[in-house]
């Protein structure tokens, strides 16, 4: 199982957002992933294997982590960035989502 | 440029089986797993399984019994198949390439089941 935490955040363009992803057992090999989706679209592959960002991925958006704790930061929140976030494990079949974190504008 | 475009009913009666399809275009068909994903109407998502095209599928425990995915190389399509479905089962379906992260998504098809 896949907690994230906050659920929701109101936040300002221009500030700094880490959202955390916690598992409930470790993750082998670091299978981890996070999306971007926005109302009404399909999630947004952001970042995999923990800390890679899928191409044309802005480098505002990193991912860190390792065994059960993982992030995702946004250092410079743009307008278009307001939306909510998953993260996702891979490694631990099946494959599994967190909750969801949403993060909107202030 | 790959491009997944998704196909089927939007309502369903109670224990009438889902059928949808997710139409691939641009890269590679064969070389790929091809995943569905659920999404409840205001919640998070769920895997439900995945195909290799000439290979093997992959199902969520939890619907192994109700669902087959397959995939039809000729045609380059990927098919979901949902037995006796309920109201639990309403939300936006999605298709997606990958095995572990999926990079291309359909864009997602709204199924209410209601009688």
């Amino acid at each position: 199982e896949l907690t994230q935490s906050p659920g929701t955040l109101s936040l300002s363009p221009g500030e700094r957002v880490t959202l955390s992803c916690r598992a409930s057992q470790s993750v082998t090999s670091g299978q981890v992933a996070w999306y971007q989706q926005k109302p009404g679209q399909a999630p947004r592959l952001l970042i995999y294997d923990i800390f890679k960002r899928d191409t044309g991925i802005p480098d505002r958006f990193s991912g860190s982590g390792s065994g059960t704790d993982f992030s995702l930061t946004i250092s410079r929140l743009e307008p278009e960035d307001f939306a909510v976030f998953y993260c996702q494990q891979y490694g631990i079949s099946p494959p599994t989502f967190g909750q969801g974190a949403k993060v909107e504008i202030k | 440029q790959v491009h997944l475009q998704q196909a089927g009913p939007g309502l369903l009666k109670p224990l009438e089986t889902l059928s949808l399809t997710c139409s691939v275009s641009g890269g590679s068909f064969s070389g790929h797993y091809w995943t569905w994903i659920r999404q409840p109407p205001g919640m998070g998502l769920q895997w439900m399984g995945n195909v290799l095209p000439g290979g093997t599928s992959k199902y969520n425990a939890s619907l192994t019994t109700r669902l087959t995915i397959s995939a039809d190389t000729s045609k380059r399509l990927i098919s979901l198949r949902l037995t006796g479905v309920t109201a639990a089962d309403t939300g936006v379906y999605f298709c997606a390439r990958g095995n572990g992260w999926m990079d291309y998504w359909g864009q997602g098809i709204l199924v209410t089941v209601s009688s």
